[in-house]
């Protein structure tokens, strides 16, 4: 069984660009989320999606979008980039993000600012 | 408001029982307490999870306070790979995990 992965690793962008993060989730799970953890913090709520849908969303401008495609994989969009971007990206993926189910998470993309 | 309190840091002796404690006053009756763990340059692992009644798993244990406020993680035998952080979790309306700041343990050998 092949668990949560996400794409690329590491990315540097400058203020006011636009960048696509993507993950896949793991097999048989159809609810994705998203969460922006910056150094030294927890991890922040970003927005689920459950079935191709927006599902909850957490105290984020509406720069952060999303997707979630046909086959459960999903990606975040950020545009016009700003300095407190900067932070590692995690998505976990879940059977149904019910409250009792448990997520997994890939291992994160770490974006940088400049 | 912090949906969860705990404390920054702790220090355990390896081979000895760790309990973690998390405060989260404001919990609803249906929120569940979720416990993940964080080891460095990785994603947030699972460790357990409960509603009202204590817990046990091949990982850990966990004890909720009879009023819910408060909960308790419990390694009964710290190793050198236990090292990490430890995220108290509600999950609140909205479909989100609120995970706090979380305990950073350090395993001493």
């Amino acid at each position: 069984e092949t668990g949560v992965t996400q794409s690329p690793t590491h990315l540097i962008k400058t203020r006011g660009q636009q960048v696509t993060l993507r993950c896949s989730s793991q097999s048989g799970h159809n609810t994705v989320s998203w969460y922006q953890q910056a150094l030294g913090q927890g991890p922040q709520f970003i927005f689920q999606y459950y079935r191709e849908e927006e599902n909850g969303r957490g105290n984020f401008p509406p720069r952060f979008s999303g997707l979630q495609f046909p086959n459960y994989s999903s990606e975040l969009n950020v545009n016009a980039l700003e300095l407190d971007d900067s932070a590692l990206y995690l998505c976990a993926s879940s059977r149904t993000g019910g409250r009792q189910e448990t997520q997994y998470f890939g291992p994160g993309t770490r974006l940088l600012v400049l | 408001d912090a949906k969860t309190t705990q404390p920054n840091s702790m220090e355990s002796n390896e081979e000895e029982p760790v309990h973690l404690p998390c405060n989260h006053s404001t919990i609803s009756g249906t929120d569940y307490i979720h416990w993940y763990r964080q080891l460095p340059s990785q994603g947030p692992e699972y460790v357990i999870h409960g509603l009202t009644s204590n817990v046990n798993n091949r990982m850990a244990s966990l004890a909720i306070a009879e009023d819910r406020k408060s909960s308790t993680l419990i390694l009964h035998r710290a190793t050198l790979r236990d090292a990490a952080v430890y995220y108290c979790i509600l999950y609140l309306t909205g479909n989100q995990f609120y995970f706090g700041t979380g305990t950073s343990l350090t395993v001493i050998p």
